[in-house]
């Protein structure tokens, strides 16, 4: 099946870094890739859309300056926290789709971000 | 607006079946998934049926949908430990690649 992979699985860093996600999509061309948040013991919250070639959609509520998304390629999408600061500790996920209408997201493993 | 329900927790013993259930409150919904998460891992996608469709079968999973009732269930057959996780049931209204709209997500623990 279709499988997306996400690096760092887990990442421990100070206060004021910033921290730079990557997801791919390994066997298929991600026209669209999309980027959750997940609090623990909570559903994901989606932060943003990604379509490859365009600037990211954001929802409502997320900093679209403190969350870099960029898709520069049909496998590749990347989301860097800026400063991040312990209060954007949390499981970040992706998930990526063709644009095949029949074809559903595949979510990578997820990224656990732990900011001291 | 749209919105998913579940409920929040199931516990069973090995080898019962497990039944996970869904409420939708969108009937333009076009896409209906059942993802599993374990503890620290991504999301799986386990199955997923058209709204055209009342039930597909996948090995120990059955999936029914009831669009009159806007209904979705996951049946496993056979449970095993190695099936508690949370699963999540998801919607989306028009494409494979539009936005998913998420339940909160059912634990389920099996006992041995």
């Amino acid at each position: 099946g279709a499988v997306v992979s996400q690096h760092p699985s887990w990442v421990i860093c100070k206060s004021g870094t910033s921290v730079k996600i990557e997801c791919r999509s390994l066997d298929f061309q991600a026209t669209t890739m999309f980027w959750y948040r997940q609090f623990p013991k909570q559903s994901l919250m989606l932060m943003a859309t990604s379509n490859e070639g365009s600037k990211a959609t954001y929802e409502q509520g997320v900093e679209k300056d403190k969350f870099l998304i960029n898709h520069a390629s049909l496998t590749l999408s990347t989301l860097t926290v800026t400063s991040a600061h312990p209060e954007d500790s949390s499981f970040y996920i992706c998930s990526a789709s063709s644009q095949v209408a029949t074809q559903p997201q595949h979510f990578g493993d997820g990224t656990r971000l732990s900011i001291l | 607006g749209e919105d998913v329900e579940q409920s929040l927790f199931l516990s069973v013993r090995e080898g019962d079946s497990s039944v996970i259930n869904c409420t939708y409150t969108d009937s333009s919904s076009t896409y209906l998934y059942w993802y599993k998460q374990e503890p620290g891992a991504g999301l799986q996608l386990l199955t997923y049926i058209f709204s055209n469709m009342d039930m597909k079968q996948d090995q120990r999973l059955t999936v029914l949908l009831n669009k009159k009732d806007k209904h979705l269930s996951l049946r496993i057959a056979d449970t095993q430990t190695g099936d508690s996780a949370i699963y999540f049931c998801a919607e989306t209204l028009s494409s494979g690649y539009s936005t998913l709209t998420f339940g909160k997500g059912t634990m389920l623990l099996v006992s041995p």
